[in-house]
């Protein structure tokens, strides 16, 4: 089974700033990395898909980076809106697929 | 635009079998583009693949639940549909359905139903 970790599981920014979040697998998959952003009460949202492309409509202040087992998520400059909890998933194993714990992002 | 619904009933007892079903509206389920999914959330937890179904019936899940899942479709209604057996309340989660693009991403979710397992 490809295991997911994500760092930090929290963090604290402020309007503005850049913020970045990461995801390793537990071995190489590629460019085999997906984002969502899943904001409390609401089902997750695509944000990222291939590791960098940018899922249509989405800002372009998200941004990703990667390949192999480390994988970046940033935020050029954090927006009030952009409060929510950040997941990674692997498709490398497809048809079997497994989430990262999640990164919460919060205002300082 | 595809848009998703979950249906079914909130409350599980132990042991008995928690039945969930997607209505899939704004396009066909007979979709080559598409799998169906299924993926779940425990209160305050993370996000946990369950399963997936393509329009012809091949079905995949996860190994941590398969012996306790079917996932089927029923393409006259445009519906999918999810079992879990021999619940506990470890299976108490926010169900989702989704849909899993063949590249191997979900794009379109519904809302999500809460399913408590409570004697």
């Amino acid at each position: 089974d490809i295991q997911m970790t994500q760092s930090p599981s929290s963090l604290s920014a402020s309007v503005g700033d850049r913020v970045t979040v990461t995801c390793r697998a537990s071995q190489s998959i590629s460019k085999y990395l997906n984002w969502y952003q899943q904001k409390p009460g609401k089902a997750p949202k695509l944000l990222i898909y291939a590791a960098s492309s940018l899922q249509s409509g989405v800002p372009s202040r998200f941004s990703g980076s990667g390949s192999g087992t480390d994988f970046t998520l940033t935020i050029s400059s954090l927006q009030p809106e952009d409060l929510a909890t950040y997941y990674c998933q692997q498709s490398y194993s497809t048809p079997l697929f497994t989430f990262g714990p999640g990164t919460k992002v919060d205002l300082k | 635009q595809l848009q998703l619904q979950e249906s079914g009933p909130g409350l599980a007892k132990p042991s008995e079998t928690l039945s969930l079903t997607c209505s899939v509206s704004g396009g066909s389920i007979n979709r080559s583009r598409y799998y169906w999914a299924w993926i779940r959330q425990p209160p305050g937890k993370g996000l946990e693949w369950i399963g997936s179904i393509y329009y012809s019936g091949s079905t995949y899940y996860s190994p941590s639940l398969k012996s306790r899942v079917t996932i089927s479709v029923d393409t006259s209604k445009n519906q999918f549909s999810l079992k879990l057996s021999s619940v506990t309340v470890a299976d108490t989660a926010v169900y989702y359905c989704a849909t899993l693009d063949t590249r191997g991403w979900f794009d379109y979710w519904g809302q999500g139903t809460l399913v408590t397992v409570s004697s």
